[in-house]
């Protein structure tokens, strides 16, 4: 079965700097993954994904995320953050067709 | 214009009642699924139904039964509601076949 790991609970971070969230995955057969943005008192909203092809993948708000695979990770970055960017990060990873799961979540907390 | 619309937003109950959560899903897809989100922001899937039929029955107490009308529409029963089950309660949907979930903005379920 797959699993993930965010390594970080919580990401403060002042405004414009850069970020990275973590994220390590387990499975043993080819996955999928995904990184989800909740907004407070809101649903998950899909920031990018990767399927296949480049490692490199950008998403929306100006996000992207890097596939490694013999590293097994899918780190998130974003070279300048706002305010706004404050929320929950989720990441995710599915196997083929079986469930998505998803990570214990990231914090990030962007102050002036 | 909502893809994926949960009713109602907030539910706040006595322990003990019954109640009901509805979902539906206007994007075509055809696999739905039901997500708890736990105090600590943690996400499990519960259930998950495709094309009307139950493919994903994590372990639930069986208080918890889904229904599937038809392949737009999944909603979750709770019987004899418990402090425990407070919690927010996602719906979402997708093609089987294509990787990526569409969430609804989730049911504050507060048991009291």
């Amino acid at each position: 079965a797959q699993s993930v790991t965010q390594l970080d609970s919580q990401v403060p971070v002042f405004e414009e700097a850069p970020v990275e969230l973590r994220c390590n995955y387990s499975s043993s057969v080819s996955v999928y993954l995904f990184w989800y943005v909740q907004y407070p008192n809101q649903g998950l909203q899909l920031l990018l994904k990767y399927l296949s092809g480049s490692t490199l993948v950008k998403g929306i708000n100006g996000f992207e995320a890097e596939f490694n695979k013999s590293q097994t990770s899918f780190h998130l970055r974003k070279p300048s953050v706002h305010i706004s960017d404050t929320a929950e990060y989720f990441c995710a990873v599915r196997a083929g067709f079986q469930k998505l799961v998803f990570g214990t979540g990231t914090r990030l907390l962007v102050s002036p | 214009d909502t893809a994926v619309s949960q009713t109602p937003k907030y539910l706040v109950t006595q322990m003990g009642n019954d109640k009901s959560i509805k979902c539906e899903q206007n994007l075509g897809h055809d696999t739905m699924y039901w997500y708890k989100q736990d105090s600590k922001k943690f996400l499990k899937i519960m259930f998950s139904y495709n094309n009307k039929e139950l493919i994903i029955n994590e372990t639930v107490p069986n208080r918890f039964s889904p229904k599937s009308p038809d392949k737009a529409h999944l909603n979750l029963h709770i019987n004899s509601l418990e402090l425990g089950d407070s919690a927010v309660y996602f719906c979402a949907s997708s093609i089987q076949r294509y990787y990526g979930y569409t969430f609804g903005s989730g049911t504050r379920l507060t048991v009291v």
